[in-house]
């Protein structure tokens, strides 16, 4: 299977500034030139939601501060400028191969 | 707009068994493969099935650590996916969601339900 590592755990930003989170795949998570890595926000009792697919691409609905970068074994969710509605879990998910798999988690905390 | 309910969940002993169901609509369920995934208190989510459509033979695959005991399927006529649970232990207990399964999103998963929670407890 494929192991996605997340860093940081866990991060403190200030409201307007960037947050930026990073998952590092095992094994490239590229075929035939695309990138299969998307990132997700979970809110407390409230289900995943898709927030970039294919690395980079913005779900429909979701605000242009989040954008998303990288390809091969490592990828970044960027949040610019944070607001105080980002206070969330953060979890990268990969779709290359089976089974899918997701990164631990990187709790935003909004200052 | 894109819904998908799950139901189903509860309070089961060690060794009894549950069926989630997860009725879904504002789509062409038909076209959709779709997921079963859990998250456990307070851990990361957990894959646990996928179903194929009708043209792909509705085929499944599961995580290792339910193959055997668990069995997803589907139907199409009432847009619905199931998860048919079995000798349950109490490491299964979770939220356990459905989501459907993007294929033009690189396989993204683009919706989700809310949830049901399975508790396994003596």
């Amino acid at each position: 299977d494929i192991v996605l590592t997340q860093s940081p755990a866990s991060l403190a930003v200030s409201l307007g500034q960037r947050a930026t989170i990073s998952c590092k795949a095992s094994q490239s998570v590229d075929y035939d030139g695309d990138s299969y890595m998307n990132w997700y926000q979970q809110k407390p009792g409230q289900p995943p939601k898709l927030l970039i697919y294919a690395a980079s691409n913005l779900e429909s609905g979701i605000p242009a501060r989040f954008s998303g970068s990288g390809s091969g074994t490592d990828f970044t969710l960027n949040i610019h400028p944070v607001e105080e509605e980002d206070a969330a879990t953060y979890y990268c998910q990969q779709s290359n191969e089976d089974p899918p798999t997701f990164g631990s988690g990187t709790k935003l905390e909004i200052k | 707009q894109v819904q998908l309910v799950e139901t189903g969940g509860g309070l089961v002993r060690p060794g009894n068994s549950l069926k989630l169901s997860c009725v879904t609509s504002g789509f062409t369920f038909s076209n959709y493969r779709m997921h079963w995934l859990r998250q456990p208190p307070g851990k990361r989510l957990e894959w646990i099935a996928v179903i194929t459509v009708k043209s792909d033979n509705y085929g499944a695959n599961y995580a290792e650590s339910v193959k055997g005991r668990f069995t997803i399927s589907r139907d199409d006529s009432k847009s619905s996916v199931y998860l048919q649970m079995n000798r349950l232990r109490e490491e299964d207990t979770a939220t356990y969601y459905c989501s459907r399964d993007g294929y033009d999103k690189n396989y993204a998963m683009d919706y989700w339900g809310q949830g049901t929670s399975v508790t396994v407890s003596s």
